[in-house]
């Protein structure tokens, strides 16, 4: 079964925190990763996408890996800001044709001033 | 460039009730996909359409329906309402169906409450 686990469920730190928000999934069979952001009641925001074969995407602060042979990603958020502040997904492109995405329940962030 | 966009905002429905939930992709895309985020959990997939044929479907009943026009919008059916249906219900458009390795940009959701 495709599942998609992300740590912590919560995470709160003082502004200017480096921090990292982990991923695992349990079918190494990806297509890619993606990371999103989700401000409450609101869609989902596109942040980084990891294509199978890569090991990395970087866009400003935010830097985020893949490694399929553990079955891991990480998100790491540099100098957080409290503008950070909303729930982290990650996702897993799977299906072929299909390539649905298996999300996890998410890390809810919260930057303090 | 206008993003993914969704009809309604919001909409409260009645149980046995039905309802449909419109999505227009980003222009060019040709693919959507349809998913269900209950509050507190991961976004669930349930339909994925490109070129107007279903591509892919995720573990919902046959309450669940869709399609896609040729402009490759997309609607959403729901049947038979029931309190569980209560959710977030998210569209996404990619550039392309099939297998390639493409980034899916999601529109602002529909608020179901069904009472």
């Amino acid at each position: 079964k495709q599942e998609v686990t992300q740590i912590p469920a919560a995470l709160s730190v003082p502004e200017g925190e480096n921090l990292v928000l982990n991923c695992s999934f349990t079918d190494s069979a990806i297509y890619n990763l993606q990371w999103f952001r989700q401000d409450p009641g609101k869609g989902l925001t596109s942040l980084l996408l990891i294509q199978s074969s890569q090991r990395e995407q970087t866009s400003g602060r935010l830097n985020a890996s893949l490694d399929k042979s553990s079955g891991r990603s990480t998100l790491y958020i540099a100098a957080s800001q409290p503008g950070d502040s909303a729930t982290y997904l990650c996702a897993g492109g799977y299906g072929g044709a299909t390539n649905k995405l298996i999300f996890g329940t998410g890390t809810l962030l919260a930057v303090q001033p | 460039d206008a993003g993914v966009t969704q009809s309604p905002t919001h909409l409260i429905k009645t149980r046995g009730q039905h309802v449909t939930l419109r999505c227009s992709p980003i222009s060019g895309h040709k693919s959507v996909s349809w998913y269900q985020q209950v509050l507190g959990q991961g976004p669930q997939f349930i339909f994925q359409y490109y070129e107007k044929e279903e591509r892919g479907r995720g573990n919902f009943p046959d309450r669940f329906s869709a399609r896609q026009f040729p402009n490759y919008s997309s609607e959403l059916n729901v049947n038979a309402l029931l309190l569980g249906d209560s959710a977030l219900y998210l569209c996404a458009s990619r550039d392309r169906g099939g297998s390639g390795s493409y980034e899916q940009y999601f529109g602002p959701g529909t608020r179901l409450t069904v009472t």
